[in-house]
C-alpha cells in the first residue's frame, strides 16, 4: 500500500509567476485535502475534493485552484504569486468523509522571491 | 470561532511522561486527533479519538477527552528521544468537507 506522495518536494517561484504542485493519493482514498503550513504555524485548510469536485474551501483567495483526476490523484494551482504564497503545501487524503484518519504526504516546499 | 489553542514548548527528561495539551471551541466536532510533525516533514497520524469518547490508549499514548471543557491532551509514556517533534491536535466534522482544524502546534523536546 503506497502512501500519499508529492512532487515536487522543494520549488522556488518568482512573484507573479504561475505554480502547479501535484498529489498522487493513497490507494483506496477518494478524498483529498490541501493545507499551507506557514513557518511556525499550523496548516490551514485550503479545499478539499471529492470523486473530483471541490467540496469545501476554506479563507484563500481565487488565484489557489485545483483539480481532482479520474484515479483520485491531484493538483493544487497558484496564480500570480506572491511572497506570503511562500509555505509548505500538504496534501491529505482519506476514505471520504466521516471516516477517520487522513494521510498526510510530505509536502512541497514552495519559496517566491 | 475556529481557534484550537496549545501551548507552544514543552521540555521533559528522557524517561519521564510527556503531557501535551489542547482546547478546541467547536463542541460539534467528530473526531479530534494528533499529528507529529518532524523537522522538514509532513504530519504522521499519530491518534485519534471519537467524540462519544473520554479515554482511548495505543502504546505509550492516552489521549484525554474532556467535552465539557473541550479539552483534550495527549499523554506520551516513556518519552525517547526519537519522540522530539512538534505535535498538532486538530479536530474535524463541521460542515460538509471534514475539514481539519489545526492548532498551532506544541514543540516537544526531549533532553537526556
Amino acid at each position: 500500500e503506497t502512501g500519499v506522495t508529492q512532487s515536487p518536494t522543494h520549488l522556488i517561484k518568482t512573484r507573479g509567476q504561475q505554480v502547479t504542485l501535484r498529489c498522487s493519493s493513497q490507494s483506496g482514498h477518494n478524498t483529498v485535502s490541501w493545507y499551507q503550513q506557514a513557518l511556525g504555524q499550523g496548516p490551514q485548510f485550503i479545499f478539499q475534493y471529492y470523486r473530483e469536485e471541490e467540496n469545501g474551501r476554506g479563507n484563500f483567495p481565487p488565484r489557489f485552484s485545483g483539480l481532482q483526476f479520474p484515479n483520485y490523484s491531484s493538483e493544487l494551482n497558484v496564480n500570480a504569486l506572491e511572497l506570503d504564497d511562500s509555505a509548505l503545501y500538504l496534501c491529505a487524503s482519506s476514505l471520504g468523509r466521516g471516516r477517520p484518519g487522513y494521510t498526510f504526504g510530505s509536502g512541497t516546499r514552495l519559496t517566491v522571491v | 470561532g475556529e481557534d484550537v489553542e496549545q501551548s507552544l514548548f514543552l521540555s521533559v527528561r528522557e524517561g519521564d511522561s510527556s503531557v501535551i495539551n489542547c482546547t478546541y471551541t467547536d463542541s460539534s466536532s467528530t473526531y479530534l486527533y494528533w499529528y507529529k510533525q518532524e523537522p522538514g516533514a509532513g504530519l504522521q497520524l499519530l491518534t485519534y479519538i471519537f467524540s462519544n469518547m473520554d479515554m482511548k490508549q495505543d502504546q505509550r499514548l492516552t489521549v484525554l477527552l474532556n467535552k465539557k471543557d473541550k479539552h483534550l491532551s495527549l499523554r506520551i509514556a516513556d518519552t525517547q528521544t526519537g519522540d522530539s517533534a512538534i505535535y498538532f491536535c486538530a479536530e474535524s466534522g463541521r460542515g460538509n468537507t471534514d475539514k481539519l482544524i489545526f492548532g498551532t502546534g506544541t514543540r516537544l523536546q526531549v533532553f537526556p
